[in-house]
């Protein structure tokens, strides 16, 4: 059965350093998520990909964070400088068509980033 | 504005009783709703949603949630607990207010399953 996945599953980095998370999608899907979760809060919506630009943003989402489709595989989230606040579980999802009320993502296990 | 409030962190059972995992939501539309599990080291993988469609929605593993409108809920029920059945599950609402479809999640809740 098709998944998500993510690399690396737990990536430790030196504050003021840039992270990239990596995700591979389902290779027919066409619609790209990054979720985090702050240890003991609430998944939070990142943002949104489709046809190679952002389709919709959280407030999370600042200057700080980029995302990228470099090829036709692989799916990253950039964190150019980080800080201790980015410390989070990072989930990569997928979805055939732009989900929201009728149409399911799939998700990855999860990039757990430290930042010391 | 939507929000969801998952009643309980933890819940524990013992192997062969009922769960019930319990979801309470606020919606400005016509909300969809999700639940997902989330096993450890694994991604969160859907369990049932509920799209408008029968109030009582079924989903994998013999899980079903029934929506209810009047009490503003969707609490996630099966029959009988197995130990497989022990991980987080997080209700999620969506509803497409002012054209945005970004999903809200719950804080989770983490069952627990005795033998």
């Amino acid at each position: 059965e098709p998944e998500v996945t993510q690399t690396p599953s737990h990536q430790v980095t030196q504050m003021g350093q840039e992270v990239i998370l990596r995700c591979v999608p389902i290779s027919n899907h066409l619609y790209f998520y990054w979720y985090r979760q702050i240890l003991g809060q609430k998944v939070e919506f990142l943002v949104s990909f489709y046809n190679n630009e952002i389709s919709e943003k959280s407030e999370i989402f600042d200057d700080q964070f980029s995302v990228e489709r470099p090829d036709g595989s692989n799916f990253t989230l950039k964190i150019r400088s980080t800080k201790l606040e980015d410390s989070a579980m990072y989930f990569c999802a997928s979805s055939e068509e732009l989900a929201g009320t009728y149409n399911e993502q799939f998700f990855g296990p999860g990039t757990r980033l430290t930042v010391l | 504005a939507q929000s969801v409030t998952q009643l309980d962190s933890h819940v524990s059972v013992s192997e062969g009783t009922p769960v019930l995992l319990r979801c309470n939501y606020s919606s400005s539309y016509s909300p969809s709703l999700f639940w997902y599990v989330q096993h450890p080291n694994k991604g969160l993988q859907l369990l049932l949603k509920y799209t408008s469609a029968a109030t009582l929605v079924k989903g994998i593993n013999g899980f079903e949630a029934e929506f209810k409108k009047s009490e503003t809920s969707f609490h996630l029920t099966k029959p009988s607990a197995h130990m497989s059945d022990a991980a987080e599950y997080f209700c999620v609402v969506s509803d497409l207010g002012g054209g945005s479809y970004i999903p809200t999640f719950g804080r989770g809740t983490s069952l627990i399953v005795h033998p």
